[in-house]
């Protein structure tokens, strides 16, 4: 099946500032690329997601960007806040059959 | 969206036993997706269930060990078979979401935990 890598495995920012959060992929097939959010003791919620005919999506102050020949895509959150201290999921699907995750990055926003 | 009941919502076992956990969902849909969390860990699938058909496996994944019934479009069961320490984890039904967007619904999971 796919392999999805994510980067870093912890991240610890200062409120105010950006943090991205990077994924590679192995399956070139794959065409969805979701970003879930999970809060300690909850289910994974989804964030933003971006398909591989776009290379870039924003959100307020969450974007993701998708590179298609490196089989790359990142989160980049701008103006963090303490509330977006969380796990982090990424993932990749082929047209919605299955979903892979990355191993999590947790993020720390430190007021 | 899509709304997901699991029970257990969690539950202590002794080793050797076996424990069903049930999955309904208030639509209708195609697939059913059954993942594994290990505290701390990411989101690993064990097996895609589809109605009226065997479920897929992922690899290091078998049927004797997890054995899932698909009966309609709306429910699935998960068993986790000769449990041992190493089952240990949080279970989590997921479907996608019926409005075509793509998005991957989640339970609120079955904490396993075997002595």
């Amino acid at each position: 099946g796919e392999n999805v890598e994510q980067h870093p495995s912890t991240l610890s920012v200062q409120e105010g500032d950006s943090a991205v959060i990077k994924c590679t992929y192995s399956d070139s097939a794959s065409n969805y690329f979701p970003w879930y959010k999970q809060e300690l003791g909850k289910r994974p919620q989804l964030i933003i997601d971006i398909r591989s005919n776009v290379g870039e999506k924003k959100d307020q102050r969450i974007a993701v960007t998708l590179n298609k020949t490196a089989k790359h895509f990142s989160l980049h959150i701008t103006e963090t806040q303490p509330e977006d201290s969380a796990v982090y999921f990424c993932a990749a699907s082929i047209s919605f059959n299955k979903f892979y995750f990355g191993s999590g990055t947790k993020l720390n926003v430190k007021p | 969206s899509a709304v997901i009941s699991q029970k257990p919502s969690r539950d202590i076992c002794q080793r050797g036993t076996s424990l069903t956990i049930q999955c309904q969902v208030d639509s209708q849909v195609t697939m059913m997706f059954w993942y594994r969390q290990q505290p701390g860990q990411s989101l690993t699938l064990i097996a895609t269930a589809n109605q009226g058909s065997e479920a897929t496996y992922e690899s290091g994944f078998v049927i004797d060990k997890f054995p899932i019934s698909r009966p309609n479009l709306t429910f699935s069961t998960l068993t986790v078979s000769n449990m041992s320490p190493e089952d240990s984890s949080i279970y989590l039904c997921s479907v996608v979401g019926q409005s075509g967007t793509g998005e991957l619904f989640f339970g609120e999971g079955s904490r396993l935990t075997v002595l």
